[in-house]
């Protein structure tokens, strides 16, 4: 079946420093990739997506690049701010039908001033 | 922007009782799911809805659970006789019909569910 890999966390960096979190997965076939982010207490938010091989998703200053030579999807980010402070849940999902959501365990990334 | 929303944010039970919480998915959308996340846990799925009937259950979706499209907008989860096992963040979302870049879930902000 599919599965999510994500690095332990927490994560903690301070504030301007480059972020990694690292995501592999196992899944049949083509899925697509996202990545959703949940501020405390708050909802899953999506972050950003990518739905084919060396596709690149981007927002907010986060990337990722979908790389299926080595079934990957991690998470960078050049200059993290406090604000980015959240957990980072890498997921996967098949294209067409009802097709569920599968999650990593998410990362607890926390930024320090 | 439209946005999945559901009420209520946060309900209070005791064990044994019967629970609804309801889901309002963005209007076009034609998937519909529930998934919870028990707390410092994964987000887990539960079920997966279309066309008035469930496409796909996971073995956590028991006969205590189910689900209902009860007119064309809101979406609900009932919980018959909760658990303190039940005791988590569910999470609504819902997907439009189509392939690509159109092809993304929307979550809805959860409904925090608290068994005494």
């Amino acid at each position: 079946g599919n599965s999510v890999t994500q690095m332990e966390g927490p994560v903690t960096l301070s504030e301007e420093a480059f972020l990694t979190i690292n995501c592999t997965y196992t899944a049949t076939g083509y899925p697509s990739l996202f990545w959703y982010v949940q501020y405390p207490g708050e909802g899953l938010q999506l972050l950003l997506k990518a739905t084919k091989a060396d596709d690149k998703g981007s927002n907010k200053g986060f990337e990722a690049t979908y790389r299926k030579e080595t079934t990957s999807f991690h998470l960078e980010k050049g200059s993290v701010q406090v604000s980015d402070s959240a957990v980072y849940f890498c997921a996967l999902m098949h294209s067409g039908g009802y097709q569920k959501v599968t999650f990593g365990t998410g990362t607890k990334l926390q930024v320090i001033p | 922007e439209p946005e999945v929303t559901q009420t209520p944010s946060h309900q209070v039970t005791q064990m044994g009782q019967e629970v609804i919480l309801r889901c309002v998915p963005i209007s076009n959308h034609l998937y519909f799911y529930w998934y919870r996340q028990i707390l410092g846990q994964k987000v887990e799925f539960l079920v997966s809805f279309y066309n008035n009937e469930i496409s796909e259950k996971s073995e956590i979706f028991d006969d205590q659970f189910s689900v209902e499209r009860p007119d064309g907008s809101n979406f609900t989860l009932k919980i018959r006789s909760t658990k303190l096992e039940d005791s988590a963040m569910y999470f609504c979302a819902s997907r439009p019909l189509g392939r690509g870049d159109t092809d993304t879930q929307y979550f809805g902000p959860g409904t925090r569910l608290t068994v005494l």
